[in-house]
């Protein structure tokens, strides 16, 4: 069975501090795909990056960035710098060709304050 | 523009009454699918279907029902059978070329509540 956790369940910093979600992933598959989206008060789920299981390099994008290691089963969220526009609730997801579905993590909701 | 509308975003219902939830998409996905979000749990996956006329139950099925008679709607209908209605519904679609490996698009969602 397919399962993501994130353990954290909340977070809360200052503007301007660096913060790291958490996701760790379970799957017997050897080709899968992973996800970050973020829920923002509006409701609708946002889709940040996919990363496929044979891709372990970092990514970064602008103020994001997103660390795959294998060895560990998991998949961190960094945002640097944090702003108040980051406040969010932030999913971790898992999918891969054997299933025909979108495995979420519990999400952390992250509250950044001014 | 290109996307999933879900209607409508606020609905109450009085217990042991059904009522259903609306889920368009103009995306020209073949999948669609339906999870529920409470607080603390995630999203659980209800029903989803992968063509037209056909629907698989998700982890959470009982107490709903869904339809697929045309590409483009989905619409979930929560039943008097469901115990605890009151959530947050989000309505997502993808292509079934690529069974979804390149993640949903999702709706923004309507929030049931049971009065």
């Amino acid at each position: 069975a397919q399962k993501v956790t994130q353990a954290q369940t909340e977070i809360s910093v200052v503007e301007k501090e660096d913060v790291t979600l958490d996701c760790v992933y379970e799957t017997r598959d050897t080709t899968y795909y992973l996800f970050w989206y973020k829920q923002p008060p509006s409701g609708e789920l946002v889709f940040l990056i996919r990363r496929n299981s044979f891709d372990e390099q970092n990514e970064i994008s602008g103020r994001y960035s997103w660390n795959f290691q294998k060895s560990t089963s998991s998949f961190n969220f960094t945002i640097t710098a944090s702003q108040v526009v980051d406040s969010a609730v932030y999913f971790c997801a898992l999918t891969s060709h054997n299933t025909d579905k979108l495995i979420f993590g519990t999400g952390t909701r992250l509250q950044v304050f001014p | 523009d290109g996307g999933i509308t879900q209607s409508p975003k606020y609905l109450f219902r009085k217990e042991g009454q059904n009522v259903t939830l609306s889920c368009e998409q103009n995306l020209n996905h073949d999948a669609m699918y339906w999870y529920r979000q409470d607080p603390g749990q995630g999203l659980r996956l209800i029903y989803y279907s992968q063509i037209v006329n056909d629907f698989q139950k998700g982890d959470i099925a009982e107490g709903y029902s869904v339809s697929r008679e045309k590409k483009e709607s989905f619409p979930l209908t929560v039943t008097s059978a469901q115990k605890n209605p009151t959530a947050f519904y989000l309505c997502a679609s993808s292509s079934n070329r690529d069974r979804g490996i390149y993640g949903y698009t999702f709706g923004s969602g309507t929030r049931l509540t049971v009065v």
